[in-house]
């Protein structure tokens, strides 16, 4: 079975704090994502990587940055945390290429993220 | 703006009824995707559609994709307590999934 998982279930901190999200996948995948997910708003995808040390920007970038220095982990960096970054994050990972149009994304279980 | 409008946004039945769920959305995607979440976890995907006029069946559950391409629907029957949960339909394009806001299913024992 595919793995994903995501290094804190709930996460705590204060306005101005640099915050770092990691998750790591089991399934040699080639494709790591990170959402956040908001009521009423969905999954919105803040970025993306389809290789190591590759990413691109998703749909809301701002105020995050992304790194990817080995295939099987991302990590999610909120430079100077916000109250307005408190939010569900969940990050999945898919085969790529290799999978065609039947790509499937595998989610970790988030991590629920206060921002005081 | 959401480029997925899924409908309704709140669903909540007896169980034994019958729902449906609708996905529409006014761009042509490569392939749809159905998942659901349950409190707590990441969403689980269920079932990809990649052909128009595509009907794929599930158990219960049956999913169609419009011919153009563009919308989708989820039809349970008999609902049962389990199938309590948020169901999201995802468009992709090119590897990247566009998420509908989600349908909260509440089937009520």
């Amino acid at each position: 079975d595919v793995k994903v998982t995501q290094s804190s279930r709930y996460l705590v901190k204060r306005t101005g704090e640099k915050v770092f999200l990691e998750c790591v996948q089991d399934m040699d995948h080639e494709n790591m994502f990170w959402y956040r997910q908001d009521p009423g708003l969905g999954l919105r995808l803040i970025y993306f990587s389809y290789d190591v040390k590759m990413k691109e920007k998703g749909d809301i970038p701002e105020g995050y940055s992304v790194s990817r220095e080995k295939k099987e982990r991302f990590s999610l960096i909120l430079e100077s945390a916000s109250t307005n970054q408190t939010s569900m994050y969940l990050c999945a990972s898919s085969s790529g290429r290799r999978a065609g149009k039947k790509d499937t994304q595998y989610f970790g279980p988030g991590t629920r993220l206060t921002v005081l | 703006t959401q480029l997925l409008e899924q409908s309704p946004q709140f669903l909540s039945i007896q169980e034994g009824e019958n729902l449906t769920v609708y996905c529409n959305s006014s761009s042509v995607f490569s392939s749809l995707q159905w998942y659901r979440q349950e409190p707590g976890e990441g969403p689980v995907l269920l079932v990809t559609v990649v052909t128009g006029g595509e009907v794929k069946k599930l158990k219960r559950l049956t999913f169609q994709f419009g011919d153009a391409r563009k919308d989708s629907s989820l039809h349970i029957t008999a609902a049962q307590p389990g199938d309590t949960g948020l169901y999201l339909c995802a468009g992709a394009d090119d590897y990247k999934l566009s998420f509908g806001a989600g349908t909260t299913v509440t089937v009520r024992a």
